[in-house]
């Protein structure tokens, strides 16, 4: 069975620029997840889809933050403009349908902003 | 808010020692809780789980027992080896339908032969 994927694995900016990664689940996964886990600490919740819906965003920055998961499957993270502080390693986890099941992760794409 | 709190790393311990990583948290409600671990070069990948008060969870000699009356589900194994070293993040899953995941900040543990 195929793990998380994740792309690009590591991204170098300049701040005031945009990237954005892709995450894609397990298949038949329900549940997608992406943190930011910043180096020495624990992942942060960002934002978590149920199938193509949101059902929390509430810790992620809107306004330069934005996701999206089309039809469910596939999804992708932006950062518009970046700073010095979105320096990090993204990580995208899919879960079968939230709540109490395993998340399994991807291996994260590392940020770096200059 | 809930919230997760573990002791600070790095933890270094000869191989076969006893470990212990301590984790309280803060929830409202019956949270489910999680020991995720991250292997040198690896993604976190869940350890153990219990979902709800006096439940044990264990996986690969490693065991938590989830403690309502302390707050606690800390991880133990009796005898640790060189290959357990990682890092271990201890996890907080709401009670509520949509559940949102609260990490602590990770405890970095080194094995030596």
């Amino acid at each position: 069975e195929a793990g998380v994927a994740q792309s690009p694995r590591y991204k170098i900016i300049e701040k005031r620029q945009s990237v954005a990664f892709w995450c894609n689940p397990i298949s038949g996964h329900a549940t997608l997840y992406w943190y930011q886990q910043i180096l020495g600490q624990g992942p942060k919740l960002l934002i978590q889809f149920q199938n193509n819906g949101v059902v929390d965003d509430s810790q992620l920055p809107k306004d330069r933050f934005s996701a999206e998961r089309l039809k469910g499957v596939d999804s992708t993270l932006k950062i518009q403009p970046a700073k010095l502080e979105d320096s990090a390693v993204y990580l995208c986890a899919s879960s079968l349908d939230g709540g109490e099941s395993e998340q399994f992760f991807g291996p994260g794409t590392r940020l770096t902003v200059l | 808010g809930d919230s997760v709190t573990q002791m600070e790393g790095p933890v270094t311990l000869s191989e076969e020692a006893f470990l212990t990583i301590n984790c309280t948290y803060t929830a409202t409600g019956y949270p489910s809780l999680f020991w995720y671990v991250q292997y040198p070069g690896e993604g976190l990948q869940l350890l153990l789980k219990a979902t709800k008060a006096d439940d044990k969870g264990s996986n690969k000699g490693f065991e938590a027992t989830y403690r309502k009356e302390t707050t606690s589900f800390h991880l133990e194994k009796g005898s640790v080896q060189v290959s357990d070293s990682a890092v271990y993040f201890c996890a907080l899953s709401g009670s509520f339908v949509f559940n949102k995941f609260y990490f602590g900040s990770g405890t970095k543990l080194n094995v030596k032969p």
